[in-house]
């Protein structure tokens, strides 16, 4: 399978920061790449598919880029709703594999 | 609206078997390939296999950790998805999801529990 690493694992911030999560993938996944946040006790919410498509109601706020292996995912100006686990994952490859998760606490 | 709704999970021993369905309302059920995935609890997300459209063979497939014992089948007439489960092992604990279409897609259910356990 595919293997994908997010960094940071934990990131603290605070309304209104700038802030980014990395996702790498042990090879070439192209474009194939979606981001989710989730909150406890939900079900995960696509965020960003194709690496950086917004999905339709999500805010502008969230942008995603990136290609081949290396991923970012960017929250230009946090608000307080965004606090959560944030995963990526990779469908070029059949394991459709997940990061680790990364969780954006306030700080 | 669009929606998909889990049912049956519950407390199962090892070695057991447990089905899960999926029930879709407000939209093309049989035009749409079905996706599950599973989440530990206090864990990650975990892909655990699709079932594509009768339109592209109603095939199934499915992770390597559950390929073998967990199978994915749909009755297009209904509006469900089922994942059937067997030889249950204490690792296969989880809320288990379904999600419309084998790629990223914004519908989910809202999970069910299942507890392998004795």
């Amino acid at each position: 399978d595919i293997q994908m690493t997010q960094s940071p694992s934990t990131l603290s911030a605070s309304v209104g920061d700038r802030v980014t999560i990395t996702c790498r993938a042990s090879q070439r996944i192209d474009g194939w790449l979606a981001w989710y946040q989730q909150k406890p006790g939900k079900a995960p919410k696509l965020l960003i598919y194709d690496a950086s498509s917004l999905e339709s109601g999500v805010p502008s706020r969230f942008s995603g880029s990136g290609s081949g292996t290396e991923f970012t995912l960017t929250i230009s100006s946090l608000q307080p709703d965004d606090f959560a686990v944030y995963y990526c994952q990779q469908y070029i490859a059949y394991g459709y594999t997940f990061g680790q998760g990364t969780k954006l606490e306030i700080k | 609206e669009v929606q998909l709704v889990e049912s049956g999970g519950g407390l199962v021993k090892p070695g057991r078997s447990l089905s899960l369905s999926c029930t879709a309302s407000g939209f093309t059920f049989g035009d749409y390939a079905v996706s599950w995935f599973r989440q530990a609890p206090g864990k990650g997300l975990e892909w655990v296999g699709f079932i594509r459209s009768k339109a592209y063979g109603g095939t199934p497939q499915y992770a390597a950790s559950v390929k073998g014992r967990f199978t994915i089948s749909r009755d297009d007439s209904k509006g469900i998805a089922y994942l059937q489960m067997n030889s249950l092992k204490t690792e296969d604990t989880a809320v288990y999801y379904c999600s419309r279409r084998d790629i990223p897609d914004p519908c989910w259910g809202q999970g069910t529990l299942v507890t392998v356990s004795s």
